[in-house]
């Protein structure tokens, strides 16, 4: 099946400091990519959608300009979380969907997002 | 009322035994997916759905459109089938709303 990776897939950082999430689609071409993020016990929430050479589409209330996400290319989606508190550690996971037949979605392994 | 309820939310079960994760939703969807989720979070895509029946190895997944309805079964359980099984479903656009997953733990 399509392969999606993301890196680091665990990272620990100090408040105020910015961390960069890449996630790759390895073997497929994706022009939409989605950004989660997940609490502890709790199910995914979709954070941001984002198709390749445009602006990503954020849910309310998740702040645009401290959730940076770049989708350059049809393999790579960067999320950068900046100015992090602890507040902002979780888990965070892309998807991407297949660009072409149906509408596949492929998730990636996550990131681990710790702030200290 | 979530758009997307899982039941059970905890299952435990020994080796061997036959499994089912149910999924009703309460929207107009065109597709369903069951996803496993291991204990330190990477998620795998088992099936999508958007009718019938899809079988890979021990899993089967059905779908019935008209009861918004969907099972996970799991045949010959193992203990590393333990993981969170998460039911999610598309609906408008590219979004897929969640289930809150199903804790399934496997006892040798």
């Amino acid at each position: 099946g399509a392969v999606v990776s993301q890196h680091p897939s665990w990272v620990i950082c100090k408040s105020g400091t910015s961390v960069k999430i890449e996630c790759r689609s390895l073997d497929f071409q994706a022009t939409t990519m989605f950004w989660y993020r997940q609490f502890p016990k709790q199910s995914l929430m979709l954070m941001a959608t984002s198709n390749e050479g445009s602006k990503a589409t954020y849910e309310q209330g998740v702040e645009k300009d401290k959730f940076l996400i770049n989708h350059a290319s049809l393999t790579l989606s960067t999320l950068t979380v900046t100015s992090a508190h602890p507040e902002d550690s979780s888990f965070y996971i892309c998807s991407a969907r297949v660009m072409t037949g149906g509408y596949e979605q492929y998730f990636g392994p996550g990131t681990r997002l710790t702030v200290t | 009322k979530n758009e997307v309820e899982q039941s059970p939310q905890n299952l435990t079960a020994q080796e061997g035994e036959f499994i089912t994760i149910n999924c009703s939703y309460s929207v107009g969807i065109s597709a369903l997916h069951w996803l496993q989720q291991h204990p330190g979070g990477g998620i795998v895509s088992l099936f999508m759905l958007s009718s019938g029946k899809k079988k890979h190895g021990r899993l089967i997944a059905t779908i019935n459109i008209q009861e918004k309805h969907s099972s996970l079964h799991i045949t010959a359980s193992h203990p590393r089938d333990s993981a969170v099984y998460i039911c999610a479903v598309k609906t408008s656009g590219s979004r897929l709303t969640f289930g809150e997953g199903t804790q399934l733990t496997v006892n040798p």
